[in-house]
């Protein structure tokens, strides 16, 4: 399997910006997870989905973010507008049980 | 306010020696634990679990050992090589939550010295 698809893998926008990351889970996972990595937080969940539904967004900071699961096999994390304290790694992860396999990440900039 | 706490952002250790990384949680109701590696550029990766009804699991060179008394869980690499320089998150399992959903760490960053 090829594991968890992130894209892109680098991101740099200006402010106001939009910026839409990608996920492809790995087939046959019915959880995808949003992850925002940070050093002062760590690793903060955003919003997951089970079987393409969002269960809990409650992690997502504030209403510029959105996430969408259209079927299995893609989902998209959007940022509009985008802000500098919006820049960090987001990951993607998906799992059918217990544990979660994650995605490479992209590296978001905002300028 | 951060219910899983890794409070040593970094940690060196001799090539062959052990390496513990410590973790301490808030909620008495987490039932299942992980730690993830993660190198740089990439995501992390799974390296061992265990549920709260055990008090020590082991993978190898890896134990992951559980103290529910002090909500202490910590990992034992033994012995250290450099090719586990990496950074190592603590997870715990929200029961709240009904599925698998995870409260991770800050991370400790493990450099081995060869």
């Amino acid at each position: 399997d090829a594991g968890v698809i992130q894209s892109p893998r680098h991101e740099v926008t200006e402010m106001g910006q939009e910026v839409t990351l990608r996920c492809k889970p790995i087939s046959g996972h019915d959880y995808l997870f949003w992850y925002r990595q940070t050093m002062m937080r760590g690793l903060e969940l955003l919003i997951y989905f089970n079987n393409n539904v969002p269960i809990d967004d409650s992690g997502m900071p504030e209403d510029r973010f959105s996430a969408k699961m259209p079927n299995a096999s893609f989902s998209t994390l959007k940022i509009q507008p985008s802000e500098p304290r919006d820049s960090a790694v987001y990951f993607c992860a998906s799992s059918r049980l217990k544990t979660q396999y994650f995605g490479p990440g992209t590296r978001l900039t905002v300028l | 306010d951060q219910q899983v706490k890794q409070n040593s952002p970094s940690l060196s250790v001799q090539e062959g020696r052990i390496s513990i990384l410590n973790c301490d949680y808030t909620n008495s109701m987490f039932d299942y634990f992980l730690w993830y590696k993660k190198y740089p550029a990439e995501g992390p990766t799974f390296l061992i679990s265990i549920s709260s009804i055990k008090d020590k699991n082991e993978d190898g060179r890896f134990t992951v050992f559980l103290n529910k008394s002090a909500k202490h869980l910590s990992l034992h690499i033994v012995p250290s090589q450099p090719g586990d320089s990496a950074v190592y998150f603590c997870a715990a399992s929200d029961p709240g939550s009904g599925t698998y959903k995870y409260i991770f760490g800050t991370g400790t960053r493990l450099k081995v010295l060869a």
